[in-house]
């Protein structure tokens, strides 16, 4: 169970053009959903909290008219990158709590490896 | 808030031998602890957590660490290394009640044959 899938896996982008990652949870639902963004050999950096139904919480230094949230329904959530450019290429990975489980764990997705050129 | 400092920021072990990865926290609130594993090009797999249970927590692939309040210590350690755990671990922190995770800077491990 718990399971949080990502799609794609990996896109390569013109810069100027938008790119859009979906994140799904697979067996059970999730009033929030939260998005990452990780640099080579680096570690995890929050971008944004993402509430089924409501705006997006964005981290500070995240520009917020770049990178668009959408979190439609309870198992799904979307990262849109704007007019991506070069500087946008890293790992973007989203997880998902359960509201209903006894601790407040997250769960991870797979990853998106996003690539600019 | 709360923070983690992973010590180590590489560490390579020979295989079947001991692995240990230090982490300390720091935390108004007594917090919850994860350890998670990511392998190359790969997302996040949890380990193990500490949720104010038992202070010494088993995890997944042998992996245990336990809980140290008097030394906010949160060290993770495997009997026995093996080839396929070479792979970055974090350390991460949570504040009770609350979904928002502060990771650590990452530890590299590699296992030699």
């Amino acid at each position: 169970g718990a399971v949080v899938s990502q799609h794609p896996s990996w896109v390569i982008c013109k810069s100027g053009t938008s790119v859009k990652i979906e994140c799904r949870s697979l067996d059970f639902q999730a009033t929030t959903m939260f998005w990452y963004r990780q640099f080579p050999k680096q570690s995890l950096m929050l971008m944004a909290t993402s509430n089924e139904g409501s705006k997006a919480t964005y981290e500070q230094g995240v520009e917020k008219d770049k990178f668009l949230i959408n979190h439609a329904s309870l198992t799904l959530s979307t990262l849109t990158v704007t007019s991506a450019h070069p500087e946008d290429s890293s790992f973007y990975i989203c997880s998902a709590s359960d509201p209903w489980g006894l601790t407040y764990e997250q769960y991870f997705g797979p990853g998106t490896r996003l690539t600019v050129t | 808030a709360q923070s983690v400092t992973q010590l180590d920021s590489h560490v390579s072990v020979s295989e079947g031998t001991p692995v240990l990865l230090r982490c300390n926290y720091s935390s108004s609130y007594s917090p919850s602890l994860f350890w998670y594993v990511q392998h190359p090009n790969k997302g996040l797999q949890l380990l193990l957590k500490y949720t104010s249970a038992a202070t010494l927590v088993k995890g997944i692939n042998g992996f245990e660490a336990e809980f140290k309040k008097s030394e906010t210590s949160f060290h993770l350690t495997k009997p026995s290394a093996h080839m396929s755990d070479a792979a970055e671990y974090f350390c991460v922190v949570s504040a009770p009640n609350d979904y928002k995770l502060s990771f650590g800077a990452g530890t590299t491990v590699t296992v030699r044959a």
